[in-house]
């Protein structure tokens, strides 16, 4: 079954601590791997997006890791900021490229950053 | 701005009556895609339009739901007789087609809707 599972579940830390989060993921066919930022009662906003042949990507403070051979994905999160504060959640599209019907999304790792 | 637009942000119903929403995307975009987001959720796909063609609808869309992309512009998302369970976020996101493109998407801020 296609799964994609996050964690931890919810994170509070400090402002300007560093803090990863944890995807694995269990899709077959792979296409590519994205991390969305969702703060409440927006839209998700893209952070990052991967094929299998990247390892890394980073987007200002925020750097993804992916071990295609694990199926494992990480989000690394540096200095952190108020504005930080938001669901982040792994989505794995397991189709052809460029086809969004396919998704198969995390619930979503809910950070919150105190001051 | 020129991001993904939906309007209205917020509605609020009875239930038995018809809502519509839209969705503006991205002008260079030829792909439209609609979610529905409950809470705790991903997003459910539920349609995508290539440019005005629906090429496919979830087995979520039931017959109440309607949507189109009459001029491959904009899009509008029709429920009828509305439920308590249509209560939802309907999300809209756009992509640009093409070999080498990965599909990106981009979301629009989604309209809520609360069915009383």
């Amino acid at each position: 079954k296609n799964q994609v599972e996050q964690s931890p579940q919810s994170l509070i830390i400090l402002e300007g601590k560093n803090c990863t989060l944890q995807c694995n993921y269990t899709v077959s066919p792979f296409s590519n791997l994205r991390w969305y930022k969702q703060d409440t009662g927006r839209g998700p906003v893209s952070l990052t997006i991967m094929t299998f042949s990247e390892n890394t990507k980073s987007n200002g403070r925020y750097t993804a890791t992916l071990d295609a051979d694990t199926k494992q994905s990480s989000l690394h999160i540096t200095a952190s900021q108020l504005s930080d504060s938001a669901s982040y959640i792994c989505v794995v599209s397991g189709s052809c490229a460029g086809n969004n019907r396919k998704l198969i999304w995390g619930l979503g790792t809910s950070l919150a950053v105190n001051p | 701005d020129t991001g993904v637009s939906q309007n209205p942000r917020h509605k609020i119903t009875k239930r038995g009556q018809n809502v519509t929403f839209r969705c503006d995307p991205i002008s260079e975009h030829n792909r439209l895609y609609w979610y529905r987001q409950t809470l705790g959720q991903g997003p459910e796909f539920l349609t995508y339009f290539q440019n005005e063609a629906q090429l496919e609808k979830s087995r979520l869309l039931s017959d109440r739901f309607s949507a189109e992309r009459p001029k491959g512009s904009f899009s509008t998302l029709e429920i009828q007789r509305t439920e308590q369970g249509d209560s939802a976020m309907y999300l809209c996101a756009s992509s640009r087609n093409g070999q080498r493109n990965t599909g990106e998407l981009f979301f629009g801020e989604g309209s809520r809707l609360t069915v009383l």
